[in-house]
């Protein structure tokens, strides 16, 4: 069964460095997400993407966040000057549309420490 | 920013007991509301779309209802097994992003 795989699945990096968190979506799906949750919280939309622009952002999602699919497999989040609390679970995912509708997919995160 | 609450925040039950649990959202601009099965260090996994007021769905042992008017919806487990511990989140979509609950936290003792 086709599935969302995310790499790595742990990221431990210094506040202030660049975190590039990947995601392969589910091949033939056209929306892609990214969640988090921070230990203890709730699980909270970041951005939604499709047709490589960005088409809905939270207000978490300031200039310090980028999203990219630099190609046909790939989507990224980019965080560029990591803080103590970006740390978090980050979670892909992608759907067959953008539908509210419509399932959508998760893969199993990337745990992002920032020390 | 919609406000969604689930109920208990966890649960420890018996193998074959049955159990239920509530995700509550706001009723107004309701589009359909998702749940999933998440499973420690896996990925969560969707169990249910609900759309339409009275709607009720099943997959197994799981099954779910969907009130519209008064904003909620009730997930029940029937013979709980311990295969069934897991994490069950609600999350009504609007917007293309699912706004999730803060989940209720089910422990099925052998």
């Amino acid at each position: 069964e086709p599935e969302v795989t995310q790499t790595p699945s742990h990221q431990v990096t210094q506040m202030g460095q660049e975190v590039i968190l990947r995601c392969v979506p589910i091949s033939n799906h056209l929306y892609f997400y990214w969640y988090r949750q921070i230990l203890g919280q709730k699980v909270e939309f970041l951005v939604s993407f499709y047709n490589n622009e960005i088409s809905e952002k939270s207000e978490i999602f300031d200039d310090q966040f980028s999203v990219e699919r630099p190609d046909g497999s790939n989507f990224t989040l980019k965080i560029r000057s990591t803080k103590l609390e970006d740390s978090a679970m980050y979670f892909c995912a992608s759907s067959t549309s953008g539908s509210e509708y419509n399932e959508q997919f998760f893969g199993p995160g990337t745990r992002l420490t920032v020390l | 920013i919609l406000n969604v609450e689930q109920s208990p925040q966890s649960l420890h039950v018996q193998e074959g007991d049955s159990t239920n649990f509530t995700c509550s959202f706001p009723s107004s601009n309701f589009y359909a509301l998702h749940w999933y099965r998440w499973e420690t260090a896996k990925s969560p996994e969707a169990l249910f779309v609900m759309t339409l007021n009275g709607d009720e769905k099943k997959k197994g042992r799981i099954s779910a209802t969907l009130n519209t008017k008064e904003g909620y919806s009730y997930l029940y487990i029937k013979g709980s097994q311990p295969e069934d511990s897991a994490t069950y989140l609600c999350a009504p979509s609007s917007a293309r992003q699912l706004t999730f609950g803060s989940g209720t936290q089910l422990t099925v003792l052998p």
